[in-house]
């Protein structure tokens, strides 16, 4: 069975500052990957995903996630973060036998302070 | 080009109390899944759907709740009775096709409160 570890809870940083957020996975065989992204009051929105190819992935709005085999995971960074960032991030991984189907880590809280 | 919807968008009921959440997916798209959110247990897929059929319903808490898809376009779930911890926010989702990998579109979520 598959499982996503996000490490930190909450992470306060302030503007400008650049940012890490921390996520390790475990399965047997290989996976997709992907970094959603939950705005307050709304539902999750895709931030990026790594399916195949270059294990750099990014987004449109500044974050990157590199994919490591080896270490098992499938950390995201921004290196300048804006107070909108605000917001709760989620790791997620699927296996090709499991479908569509998604597994959620616990989350990252990310607070932008000015 | 319309999301998913999902209706009620809050709700407060009283303990033992029927509720009933709706979700309509993204037109087109043959896989529906419905989760759950709280602060305790994070993100719990309950069950999914692939064209109409349950397809693995074993997040389903217990028998007080119950999913059907009665056709391509609606969703639902029901929890009867209701209790205290059934409070979360419940999250409906969809995405189309058997490529692995595929987007999960989600709603905003029917935001429950039991009281």
């Amino acid at each position: 069975a598959q499982s996503v570890t996000q490490l930190d809870s909450q992470v306060p940083v302030f503007e400008e500052a650049p940012v890490e957020l921390r996520c390790n996975y475990s399965s047997s065989v290989s996976v997709y990957l992907f970094w959603y992204v939950q705005y307050p009051n709304q539902g999750l929105q895709l931030l990026l995903k790594y399916l195949s190819g270059s294990t750099l992935v990014e987004s449109i709005n500044g974050f990157e996630a590199e994919f490591n085999k080896s270490q098992t995971s499938f950390h995201l960074r921004k290196p300048s973060v804006h107070i909108s960032d605000t917001a709760e991030y989620f790791c997620a991984v699927s296996e090709p036998r499991a479908g569509n189907m998604l597994t959620f880590g616990g989350g990252t809280r990310l607070m932008v302070k000015p | 080009d319309a999301g998913v919807i999902q209706s009620p968008r809050h709700e407060v009921t009283e303990m033992g109390q029927e509720v009933t959440l709706r979700c309509k997916p993204i037109s087109g798209h043959d896989y529906l899944f419905w989760y759950r959110q709280t602060m305790m247990r994070g993100l719990e897929l309950l069950i999914y759907f692939n064209n109409n059929v349950p397809i693995d319903d074993s997040g389903m808490p217990e028998d007080r709740f119950s999913a059907k898809m009665p056709n391509a376009s609606f969703s639902t779930l029901k929890i009867q009775p209701s209790e205290p911890r059934d409070s979360a926010v419940y999250f409906c989702a969809s995405t189309l096709g058997s490529g692995y990998g595929n987007t999960i579109y989600f709603g905003e979520g029917s935001w429950l409160t039991v009281v």
